[in-house]
């Protein structure tokens, strides 16, 4: 199946440092969904982004859909040692049918 | 909380045998859900989409047989894993759609197999 680019692969920051990672697709997407995974366990649902130009807020976690609908942003301010993990972007070209394509991964490690 | 439990968390086989992972959907119905398979360190890979009351959509590359999808109600789906390999070790990951506001999938804790 399609896979997202997604880009940086990993990151070592330091704590309280801000991070930004992206994902672009070769495709128009009409959905992007960021999640975090850690070791042995699902992805657990970040943001959802529905709308080209949409900037959305969870906390200190802040995703943009991009306005060609080819790519989306996530940022993290402020990063704290329980954001080591890895994150996913994840795109779907329907508006319904659920068929969502992965980006590679985002390992990030933080350092107290 | 959790809106998609799978279970078990983690199983153990023989070489041979076959293996079930039950995924349910939590206080929704899920017409559709979809099983992942994930190697260590990589992205998620979808092996099929799991429809109620009708056979499964496998992608390319993905063995029917050998991964049977079973989606018998409107919460559960099941994978069957038949005659395990141990290159069939792996995380096997569900998710379904809740779709109150908009296109999203949620995901089960994850599964993992080792066949031994």
């Amino acid at each position: 199946g399609q896979q997202l680019n997604q880009s940086p692969q990993s990151m070592f920051i330091q704590e309280g440092e801000d991070v930004s990672m992206n994902c672009t697709s070769s495709s128009i997407f009409n959905t992007w969904l960021w999640y975090k995974q850690d070791p042995g366990e699902g992805p657990v649902l970040l943001i959802a982004l529905y709308k080209a130009g949409e900037l959305t807020s969870n906390g200190r976690l802040t995703a943009q859909f991009g306005i060609t609908r080819k790519d989306s942003f996530l940022n993290i301010s402020a990063s704290i040692p329980s954001d080591v993990g890895i994150y996913f972007c994840a795109g779907s070209t329907s508006n319904t049918g659920n068929q969502f394509y992965f980006g590679t991964g985002t390992s990030l490690t933080v350092i107290p | 909380g959790a809106v998609v439990s799978q279970h078990p968390s983690r199983v153990i086989c023989k070489s041979g045998t076959s293996v079930k992972i039950e995924c349910r959907s939590l206080d929704f119905q899920a017409t559709t859900m979809f099983w992942y398979r994930q190697f260590p360190k990589q992205s998620l890979m979808l092996m099929a989409t799991s429809n109620e009351g009708s056979k499964a959509t496998y992608e390319q590359g993905v063995e029917k047989d050998k991964f049977l999808i079973n989606h018998a109600s409107l919460t559960l789906s099941t994978l069957t894993v038949t005659s395990a390999h141990p290159e069939d070790s792996s995380f096997y990951i569900c998710s379904a759609d809740r779709a109150l506001t908009g296109n999203t999938i949620y995901f089960g804790e994850g599964s993992w197999l080792t066949v031994v």
